[in-house]
């Protein structure tokens, strides 16, 4: 079965500051990663996937994503936030067949 | 192309009664799954819908169904509510589902239930 782990359900950093939102997952066969973000009183809105070819994916708002295979992680990076990137953030992985599973999400608060 | 739209947007029931939510999927998209987003709980998966069959199905109880028209739309409903029910339900489309694993899921705007 798969699972994925956030590092940090809760991650402030000043505006124009680099950020990084951690993602592990577990699974035995081979995965497809996704990152989505929710906006308060907001559906979930796709950031960037990984489905296979080049590790670093880039995706909208600026945000990029490495994935590792050896280290099982898929971390967002953002090289400066803004004030309106202060949203919650999930990871999710799929295989398959298999559903999408997530993780319970990172807050990310950006202060002026 | 129109999003995945969810009405309603907000509802207020008490413990006992029952509600039935509604998804319209994307244009072209034939699965619909409906997840259940709670600060506790986090987002858990209800069931997906495809071709208006139900072809996965989470851990929830009886109480929750759902089904989907010829049309790709989408119903869920919850009888008996109970307090533990209030959450932000909500619907994703996408084209093949789960049967690939890589399709994008389209999320709507949620409907977030109540239950007094």
């Amino acid at each position: 079965a798969q699972s994925v782990t956030q590092l940090d359900s809760q991650v402030p950093v000043f505006e124009e500051a680099p950020v990084e939102l951690r993602c592990n997952y577990s699974s035995s066969v081979s995965v497809y990663l996704f990152w989505y973000v929710q906006y308060p009183n907001q559906g979930l809105q796709l950031l960037l996937k990984y489905l296979s070819g080049s590790t670093l994916v880039k995706g909208i708002n600026g945000f990029e994503a490495e994935f590792n295979k050896s280290q099982t992680s898929f971390h967002l990076r953002k090289p400066s936030v803004h004030i309106s990137d202060t949203a919650e953030y999930f990871c999710a992985v799929s295989t398959q067949g298999g559903k999408l599973i997530f993780g319970q999400g990172t807050e990310l608060s950006v202060k002026p | 192309k129109a999003g995945v739209t969810q009405t309603p947007r907000y509802l207020i029931k008490t413990r006992g009664q029952q509600v039935t939510l509604s998804c319209s999927p994307i244009s072209g998209h034939r699965s619909v799954s409906w997840y259940q987003q709670t600060p506790g709980q986090g987002l858990q998966f209800l069931f997906e819908y495809f071709s208006e069959t139900q072809r996965n199905k989470g851990n929830f109880p009886g109480r929750f169904s759902g089904r989907q028209f010829s049309n790709s739309r989408s119903e869920m409903n919850v009888s008996t509510l109970e307090l533990g029910d209030s959450a932000l339900y909500l619907c994703a489309s996408s084209l093949d589902g789960w049967g690939s694993g890589a399709d994008t899921q389209y999320f709507g705007p949620g409907t977030r239930l109540t239950v007094l």
